[in-house]
């Protein structure tokens, strides 16, 4: 257990839609970062945030939106879902930005119908 | 554009077996490599590398990193089928990860 969490494990909904993924990192970790990994894919990073404000943005379409609120937990909206969207999002956490060590919450998986 | 490679894609090898996994990249400010092991869930932690020439050993695995050839090597020694897995080498620029899209490996009894 990386300690990292993750809400909700499993999601299905129909194309069009919005969803909220849900992240909580590490405790005294500051650094949160998104990824999407789609069937048989590598991991694509998403967006970094540190303490709250935006730090490195990666492929993120702009449908997805994220934030990082006070108590740094992480939300990753994606919306005006399409069938492509279907992919497991990972949320990770590392202490700083200083060295990148990064441990992986369990995932979303998202299912676009 | 920076970039990290992989190789090889996939590699099935006999329990027993010591294998030899490949990273190779090209950033434009190096500051760490890391690996990751990956079953059917979330990556997991193995080594961070930051120096070159400097061995980091956990149990059967080990891992050194070239930074003059740009290049780090993931060795597995002993195989158990509970090392299949994906390996991930991710590379650090910018205090950006950079992923390589993984080595699969597959340890048959």
């Amino acid at each position: 257990d990386s300690g990292v969490t993750q809400t909700p494990k499993h999601l299905i909904t129909a194309t069009g839609q919005r969803v909220t993924l849900r992240c909580s990192p590490r405790s005294g970790d500051l650094s949160v970062y998104w990824y999407q990994q789609s069937l048989d894919q590598g991991l694509q990073f998403l967006i970094q945030y540190y303490n709250g404000e935006e730090r490195a943005k990666g492929n993120i379409l702009e449908r997805f939106s994220a934030q990082q609120f006070p108590d740094l937990h992480s939300e990753l909206n994606l919306s005006s879902l399409e069938l492509g969207d279907s992919a497991l999002y990972f949320c990770a956490s590392s202490a700083t930005s200083v060295y990148n060590e990064q441990f992986f919450g369990p995932g979303t998986r998202l299912t676009v119908l | 554009e920076d970039k990290v490679v992989q190789s090889p894609l996939s590699l099935v090898v006999h329990e027993g077996d010591t294998v030899t996994l490949n990273c190779s990249y090209e950033v434009t400010n190096f500051r760490s490599l890391l690996w990751y092991k990956q079953e059917k869930k979330a990556p997991t932690f193995l080594f961070m590398l930051t120096s070159s020439g400097i061995e980091k050993k956990s149990g059967r695995l080990s891992s050194i990193l070239d930074k003059k050839e740009l290049f780090s090597i993931l060795n597995i020694t002993a195989t158990q089928t509970g090392d299949s897995a994906v390996y991930l080498c991710a590379v650090d620029s910018n205090y950006q990860l950079i992923w390589g899209a993984g080595t699969k490996l597959i340890i048959k009894p």
